[in-house]
Formats: structure tokens, C-alpha cells, sequence
């Protein structure tokens, strides 16, 4: 079945520092969404991807997604405390309604 | 966006013992998700509840350990039945709005002891 990994699993940083995570699908995906979970919270929209090679940005956070519509990224510029928690892409093949959940990465930020 | 209310926010299970989690919306909905995470890990879709009919489970997950209800089109209910510590988890019911966004309940955290 169709798969999302996510890397790295788990990163730390010092505050003020780059942090990217990485998606990958092994299926080619109509859009890609990414969210993001704060500790003992749920699951919370950034943003949506559909186009191929689209790039996104939130303020600090740049979003992009492949050229082969497979894979996507998430780049935060000079990280915050505030950025804490658990990032996650999540991808849906056309004709289909439901989102396969990739594996997350869990950001650390040390002031 | 949708606005989703879950019940109960927490709770501690004895093994052996079934549990139902509610879940509200504020709008009207066609489709409603029952995803799983468990601890430390990502999120597994556990069904897929339309109002009318039958809900739709993915691989690994049976009506009979996890029966769903949906009487109308802004509730649904899901039952983790027979409970045992590997059901220790978050239970999320979810929606998808405009824009395709899914919203999430604030999350139903499981503990079996």
C-alpha cells in the first residue's frame, strides 16, 4: 500500500537555527497537505500543496512540493521555541479521499 | 472551518472494558474520519463513517473491535471494545473542509491499565 516516511524522525536545533523535514510518498500524490501537532495537542492545517514544484510561504515557514508531485519539504528559517512539536505531511492519490499521514518529525528547539 | 467536540477529552480503562468516544461538529458533513495514534507515532485512518451507511474500515481494523455510529450528519460515535493496553492511544475524529483542509477534534487520550 501506498507509504509516507518522513525524515528525520526527530531533530533538535538551537533557537535561531535552520530546521527542514523531508516527505517522501511512494505514490504520486494530487496534493499534499502539511500539519502540525504541539505536544499533548491535536493536529493542527499549515497548509496545502497541489501544483507540481509549487512553493508556499508562511512567514517563516517555506513549503514546496516535487517537480514529480512524490515528495515535499517543510524549511523553517531562524527557529523559534515557539516551533516546538511534531510536523507532519500528509498525502492523497487522485480518485481517492483519504490522506495517508506521513511518519512526522518531532522538533526540538533549544533556547 | 469546522469546529469539533469530542468526549471524553481523557480516560483511564480497565482491560477488558469497551469505551465510546463522541464527536460533535458544528456544520454539516458527508464524511467523517476515526483516525488512531498511538503513542509517539504518526496517524493511522482507522474508518471512514458516512451517514446512511455502513462505515468503511481500513486494513488492520474490524467493526467488531471498533463499531461506529453515525445517526445524522454532525455526530458519530466510535467504540473501542474489549480493551487492552495496546488500544492505549489518541483517538482523533476529523473532518474535511473547504479546501480539502481536515480538521481534527481535540483528540480522545486512552490509557489501559
Amino acid at each position: 500500500g501506498q507509504q509516507v516516511m518522513q525524515i528525520p524522525q526527530y531533530q533538535h536545533v538551537q533557537e535561531g537555527e535552520d530546521f527542514t523535514t523531508y516527505c517522501n510518498s511512494s505514490t504520486t500524490l494530487s496534493n499534499i497537505q502539511w500539519y502540525k501537532q504541539r505536544p499533548g495537542g491535536h493536529p493542527v492545517f499549515l497548509i496545502q500543496l497541489v501544483k507540481s514544484g509549487e512553493v508556499k510561504k508562511q512567514k517563516r515557514l517555506t513549503f514546496q512540493f516535487g517537480e514529480a508531485k512524490k515528495n515535499s519539504s517543510l524549511h523553517i528559517t531562524a527557529t523559534q521555541t515557539t516551533d516546538v512539536g511534531t510536523y507532519f505531511c500528509a498525502g492523497k492519490n487522485s480518485g481517492t479521499y483519504k490522506y495517508i499521514f506521513g511518519t512526522g518529525t518531532r522538533l526540538k528547539v533549544l533556547a | 472551518s469546522a469546529v469539533i467536540s469530542q468526549k471524553p477529552s481523557r480516560d483511564i480503562c480497565q482491560r477488558g472494558t469497551s469505551l465510546t468516544i463522541q464527536c460533535q461538529v458544528d456544520s454539516q458533513v458527508t464524511m467523517m474520519f476515526w483516525y488512531r495514534q498511538q503513542p509517539g507515532q504518526s496517524l493511522t485512518l482507522i474508518a471512514t463513517a458516512n451517514q446512511g451507511s455502513e462505515a468503511t474500515y481500513e486494513s488492520g481494523f474490524v467493526i467488531d473491535k471498533f463499531p461506529i455510529s453515525r445517526p445524522n450528519l454532525t455526530f458519530s460515535t466510535l467504540t473501542v471494545s474489549n480493551m487492552s493496553p495496546e488500544d492505549s492511544s489518541i483517538y482523533l475524529c476529523s473532518v474535511v473542509g473547504q479546501g480539502n483542509t481536515i480538521y481534527f477534534g481535540e483528540g480522545s487520550w486512552l490509557t489501559v491499565v
